[in-house]
C-alpha cells in the first residue's frame, strides 16, 4: 500500500507562471488537506477536501490559489501567477473516512522555489 | 481564534529525557496529536490523546490535561536521530477529521 504520493518534489517557477502540485492520497483514502510550511515555520492549513468537494479552504488565500479533488485521480493544489512569497514547502495529507479523528498520513511534500 | 504554542527550540544529551510542552485554545477540541518532522522530510505521527492523562508509546509519552489545554511530549533515551522538530496539532471538528492547528514545532537538538 503506496503512502500518499506528491509531485513534483521539487519545483521551480519563474513569477508570472503557473504551478500545479498534484497529491494521491493513500488508496482508501478520501479526505486530503494541503498545508503550507513556509522556511522556519510551522505547517499552516490551506485546504480541505473530499472527493469533488471543497468541505473547507479558509486557510487558502482569495486570490490565485485553487484546489480540486476530482472523482479520479489526484487532488490538485494551481497556484496562478506565482510570487516570490509563494516559495514554499506544500504539504499533502489524507486520512480515511472515519467518525472519529485518526491520523493524517502525509506526503514528501513538493517545494516550491519562485525565481 | 485558534493559538497554539510550543517552545521554539530545545537541546538535550543523549541518554536524557526532554519534555515538551504545548498549549492550546481552540474553539473545538476533538483530540491533540504530536508529530515528528525530520528537516526536509514530511511530518510523522507520533501519539494522539482525546482524555485526559498519558498515553506511553516506548520511548515516548504523550500526556493530556483539557481543562488546561495543555499537553506535554516526554522523550525518553534520547538519541541523536530523535533531533528533530516535534510538532503539537489540534483537531476541532467532531465527526470528521476536520482542520489540524499545527503548532510552530519546538526544534529538538540532541548532543552526543
Amino acid at each position: 500500500n503506496a503512502g500518499v504520493m506528491q509531485n513534483p518534489r521539487h519545483l521551480v517557477r519563474r513569477r508570472g507562471q503557473e504551478a500545479r502540485l498534484r497529491c494521491s492520497p493513500m488508496k482508501g483514502h478520501s479526505h486530503v488537506y494541503w498545508y503550507r510550511q513556509l522556511p522556519e515555520e510551522g505547517l499552516k492549513f490551506m485546504v480541505y477536501l473530499q472527493k469533488e468537494n471543497i468541505i473547507d479552504e479558509s486557510g487558502m488565500p482569495k486570490e490565485r490559489f485553487s484546489a480540486e479533488f476530482p472523482k479520479e485521480g489526484p487532488s490538485i493544489l494551481r497556484i496562478q501567477q506565482v510570487v516570490r512569497g509563494d516559495s514554499a514547502a506544500y504539504f499533502c495529507a489524507s486520512s480515511p473516512p472515519s467518525t472519529t479523528n485518526t491520523e493524517a498520513f502525509f506526503g514528501q511534500g513538493t517545494r516550491l522555489t519562485v525565481v | 481564534g485558534q493559538n497554539i504554542d510550543q517552545p521554539t527550540e530545545m537541546t538535550a544529551t543523549e541518554g536524557a529525557i526532554v519534555q515538551i510542552n504545548c498549549t492550546y485554545q481552540t474553539s473545538g477540541f476533538n483530540g491533540l496529536f504530536w508529530y515528528q518532522q525530520h528537516a526536509g522530510e514530511a511530518p510523522t505521527f507520533l501519539s494522539y490523546n482525546v482524555l485526559d492523562g498519558l498515553e506511553e508509546k516506548g520511548r515516548f509519552s504523550s500526556f493530556l490535561s483539557r481543562s488546561k489545554g495543555y499537553s506535554y511530549l516526554l522523550l525518553k533515551e534520547l538519541q541523536m536521530k530523535d533531533s528533530a522538530s516535534y510538532l503539537c496539532d489540534v483537531a476541532d471538528r467532531g465527526s470528521t477529521l476536520g482542520r489540524l492547528y499545527f503548532g510552530r514545532g519546538t526544534q529538538l537538538t540532541v548532543w552526543p
